[in-house]
């Protein structure tokens, strides 16, 4: 069956410290990934999506992204965190051909300390 | 431009109740899906739409749920005889059209509370 998951359900780092958050995917070809980012009371918004080609993929916000087949793995990064980027932060991946449903991992939640 | 909107943000009714959510997408949208978020986890699938035709309703839990887009725009999720466990955030998201590379915009969801 076709799974995201990710390992960190709660995660915490100092401000100006660097963040890795864990990604991993299970499906029988390469998926499309995605990275969201939901605030409190605001709606999931997209941080980087990987298709093909180039394996490390820059987002919005500071944020990048790597695609690790030999690890089925998308880990997302920031060399330094702010304290606005504490959220949750949720993984995704959408098998492609005819389907269009994104499978969600269970989210990392990041709290950020000064 | 205006984002997805869903009204209500909030609802709260007793089990058994007949409740509708509604989801208006971007405009010039032509997909649209539903995804449910219960507390701790991430969002699930329930259908998504291609115009105003279901194109994938594989995700709705039972048959007390169904959702409509009778104009091609804007849609609404029905829940009849509602139980606590339907209790969760309801998400729409839109995007330009059934594409995987196509971003899927969200709405900021309903939550919706079966006491």
């Amino acid at each position: 069956a076709q799974s995201v998951t990710q390992p960190d359900i709660h995660i915490t780092v100092s401000e100006g410290a660097s963040l890795e958050l864990r990604c991993n995917y299970s499906y029988g070809a390469t998926p499309y990934l995605f990275w969201y980012v939901q605030s409190p009371g605001q709606g999931l918004q997209l941080l980087l999506k990987y298709f093909s080609g180039d394996t490390l993929v820059q987002g919005i916000k500071g944020f990048e992204a790597e695609f690790k087949r030999s690890q089925s793995s998308f880990n997302l990064r920031k060399p330094s965190v702010h304290w606005s980027d504490a959220a949750e932060y949720f993984c995704a991946g959408l098998s492609g051909g005819s389907n269009y449903k994104l499978t969600f991992g269970k989210g990392t939640l990041l709290t950020v300390n000064p | 431009g205006a984002g997805v909107s869903q009204t209500p943000s909030n609802k709260v009714t007793e089990k058994g109740k007949y409740v509708e959510l509604r989801c208006d997408p971007i405009s010039g949208h032509t997909a649209l899906y539903w995804y449910r978020q219960s507390l701790g986890q991430g969002p699930e699938f329930l259908i998504y739409f291609q115009g105003t035709g279901a194109a994938d309703d594989s995700g709705l839990p039972n048959d007390r749920f169904f959702a409509v887009r009778p104009e091609g725009s804007v849609s609404t999720l029905k829940i009849q005889r509602t139980e606590r466990g339907d209790s969760a955030v309801y998400l729409c998201a839109s995007s330009q059209g059934l594409a995987g590379y196509n971003e899927q915009f969200f709405g900021p969801g309903t939550r919706l509370t079966v006491l």
